[in-house]
């Protein structure tokens, strides 16, 4: 049973476009994150929802806006794609704040 | 200066040997340390996790943190190849956050 999956794995899209990432944890845990990793290794958090309720937003552009319908589930919109939105998006979850676990992450290109 | 600093590496061993991985950090407000593990094209996931200065073994592994020098390290005795990630450290304080170093990518040859 996968614990955190993500869709779609890998995206290839162009600059302007608007897309989604999904997410969804079946760990039972209350707090969900969204992380960039970029060409560089460097993980960055960008958000974190605890039970549906937003706790950490970094400084990231407002492009991107998260969505969580429920705690098992955070979702990432992207507006107007930019090239340095490339990277690899990884979703998330944990119970202690130490031992989060991730999904698989999602591969973004944008040409 | 970043918060976190890791040498990036590409650190190459052999099989067998003892790996030192570091970070050093500038925030005394760090409190709770990690060591993530990441194989290529999967999500890190969690190795060790320590929250006072000395040292924490696991089996090979070795967490170790000076809190008065800003510093902490991870040990890998007897290293395989299986062993070859990246690997983070990563440092939470006040804020609800991790703080990730850059990550050293590990290569162990036979």
């Amino acid at each position: 049973d996968t614990a955190v999956s993500q869709t779609p794995k890998y995206l290839v899209t162009q600059m302007g476009n608007d897309k989604s990432i999904k997410c969804e944890q079946n760990l039972g845990h209350d707090t969900m994150y969204w992380y960039k990793q970029d060409s560089k290794k460097f993980l960055k958090i960008m958000f974190s929802y605890n039970n549906k309720e937003l706790i950490i937003n970094e400084t990231v552009p407002n492009r991107f806006s998260p969505k969580s319908p429920d705690k098992a589930h955070l979702n990432l919109h992207i507006n107007s794609l930019e090239l340095g939105d490339s990277a690899v998006y990884f979703c998330a979850s944990s119970y202690l704040f130490y031992e989060q676990y991730f999904g698989p992450g999602t591969r973004l290109t944008v040409t | 200066q970043k918060e976190v600093e890791q040498d990036p590496g590409p650190l190459s061993v052999p099989e067998g040997a003892i790996v030192s991985l570091n970070c050093t950090y500038s925030n005394s407000a760090f409190q709770y340390f990690m060591w993530y593990r990441q194989y290529s094209r999967k999500g890190p996931e969690l190795l060790m996790y320590t929250y006072s200065s000395g040292n924490k073994e696991d089996g090979r592994f070795t967490a170790q943190v000076d809190k008065s020098s800003k510093y902490i390290s991870l040990f890998i005795r007897d290293s395989q190849p299986s062993d070859s990630a990246t690997y983070l450290c990563a440092l939470k304080g006040t804020a609800s956050k991790l703080t990730f170093g850059t990550g050293t990518r590990l290569q162990v040859t036979l």
